[in-house]
């Protein structure tokens, strides 16, 4: 199976750089997604590494080291809007369902 | 193109009723996933569907509950003789392409919140 550990909560301040991490125990790994979740709202794909390195899209940017199991989701320029839950997920194998982590819940304040 | 439509937003059920949740995949996407979310945790999978046929039913419970996705028509997931439980957040997921695609995205509807009285 799968699991996945990312911090509970995280406070930020408006304007500022933010870094959300993410550990994962898979028997395989078919890589690392993020998806940010608004209070009573749809979760949204955020991004996607499969390879180690950095993916940036726009003002957020997704890490991953495949050897030390870990990523992180980073957000820059901090927005009150980006105040939401963020979850990373996982897949073993290719043929195996997506496994989300409990989720981090980012406040954002002024 | 309209997104992925979950009905009914909000349903509310009696012990032992019958609880009915409706998934319309995005336009051009033919496979469909079930999750379950309550409050403060993550997304846990239930049932991943293609047209008429289940593929992945490793996450549903094995009594009560069933899904499928008819040639015509929305994706039903189907809890029967429900209990105080299976209140939670149900949220259906579409994608154009099938699990082992590397770049694979998931599109969310909004979610059925089911809460058992």
């Amino acid at each position: 199976g799968q699991s996945l550990e990312q911090p509970s909560e995280v406070t930020a301040v408006e304007g500022a750089i933010v870094q959300i991490n993410c550990t994962y125990q898979t028997s395989g790994f078919y890589g690392l997604s993020w998806y940010q979740q608004h209070d009573g709202g749809a979760p949204t794909f955020l991004s996607y590494n499969a390879l180690d390195g950095l993916e940036e899209t726009g003002r957020f940017s997704s890490f991953l080291s495949r050897s030390d199991s870990y990523g992180y989701l980073l957000l820059q320029e901090l927005q009150m809007k980006d105040s939401a839950s963020y979850f990373c997920a996982v897949r073993d194998r290719g043929n195996t369902p997506l496994v989300f982590g409990k989720g981090t819940r980012l406040s954002v304040i002024a | 193109n309209a997104g992925v439509m979950q009905n009914p937003r909000h349903l509310v059920r009696r012990r032992g009723q019958e609880a009915r949740l409706r998934c319309s995949p995005m336009k051009g996407h033919s496979h469909v996933y079930w999750y379950r979310q309550l409050p403060e945790e993550g997304l846990k999978f239930m049932v991943y569907l293609q047209k008429e046929n289940i593929i992945d039913e490793s996450g549903m419970p094995k009594e009560r509950f069933s899904a499928e996705f008819p040639k015509e028509g929305p994706s039903i997931l189907r809890i029967q003789q429900v209990v105080r439980g299976d209140s939670a957040a149900y949220f259906c997921a579409s994608s154009p392409w099938g699990q082992g695609r590397s770049n694979e995205k998931l599109f969310f509807g909004s979610g059925t919140q089911l809460s058992v009285l």
